[in-house]
């Protein structure tokens, strides 16, 4: 079965925080992409990154960095010095390649509020 | 470039009446999906459209149905609308129907059914 699973529902720290979002799934899948997406309060989801099953390379943007690790089935999302735009819902999502259709398998998110 | 667009907005109805929403992928993009997201969770996938054929399906009841036009816009249909289709619905589109594509989506269409 596939399942994303993000296990803090509400995480709130203070601007310049640095603050991690965890992302665990399951798929049978050999072959899958991996996805982060941003809600802010307006409801458009942004895209943020995408990662193949086959790369396993972290990656950095900025202030953003994620940690794939195909080990323990995780894709976790790391957002340092946070600031106040950086608040809002949080999903982690999966695809599977086999699946026609290409459907997003999304977790249940995490909302993230950066006080000032 | 503009972006996918969804309409209407918002929109008010009743149970059991019908409704239709419509959505505009990106140019150049053949791909639309539906998902619809209730408050406090995570979208959930409802259909794929790709060069106007259904590509796939989710778990939603037979009252859920969309189509996809030669221009590669879409339109989501939901008939004898319940209570609990109340809900944020997202369209996404991407350039193929590949699973390795991202989506890009869309600002939603919030439904309300009193």
């Amino acid at each position: 079965a596939q399942k994303v699973t993000q296990a803090q529902t509400e995480i709130s720290v203070v601007e310049k925080e640095d603050v991690t979002l965890d992302c665990v799934y399951e798929t049978r899948d050999t072959t899958y992409y991996l996805f982060w997406y941003k809600q802010p309060p307006s409801g458009e989801l942004v895209f943020l990154i995408r990662r193949n099953s086959f790369d396993e390379q972290n990656e950095i943007s900025g202030r953003y960095s994620w940690n794939f690790q195909k080990s323990t089935s995780s894709f976790n999302f790391t957002i340092t010095a946070s600031q106040v735009v950086d608040s809002a819902v949080y999903f982690c999502a999966l695809s599977e390649a086999s699946r026609q259709g290409g459907k997003l398998i999304f977790g249940q998110g995490t909302e993230l509020s950066v006080k000032p | 470039d503009a972006g996918v667009t969804q309409s209407p907005t918002h929109l008010i109805k009743t149970r059991g009446q019908h409704v239709t929403l419509r959505c505009s992928p990106i140019s150049g993009h053949k791909s639309v999906s539906w998902y619809q997201q209730v408050l406090g969770q995570g979208p959930q996938f409802i259909f794929q459209y790709y060069e106007k054929e259904e590509r796939g399906r989710g778990n939603f009841p037979d009252r859920f149905s969309a189509r996809q036009f030669p221009n590669y816009s879409s339109e989501l249909n939901v008939n004898a609308l319940l209570l609990g289709d109340s809900a944020l619905y997202l369209c996404a589109s991407r350039p193929s129907g590949g699973s390795y594509n991202e989506q890009f989506f869309g600002p939603g269409t919030r439904l309300t059914v009193l």
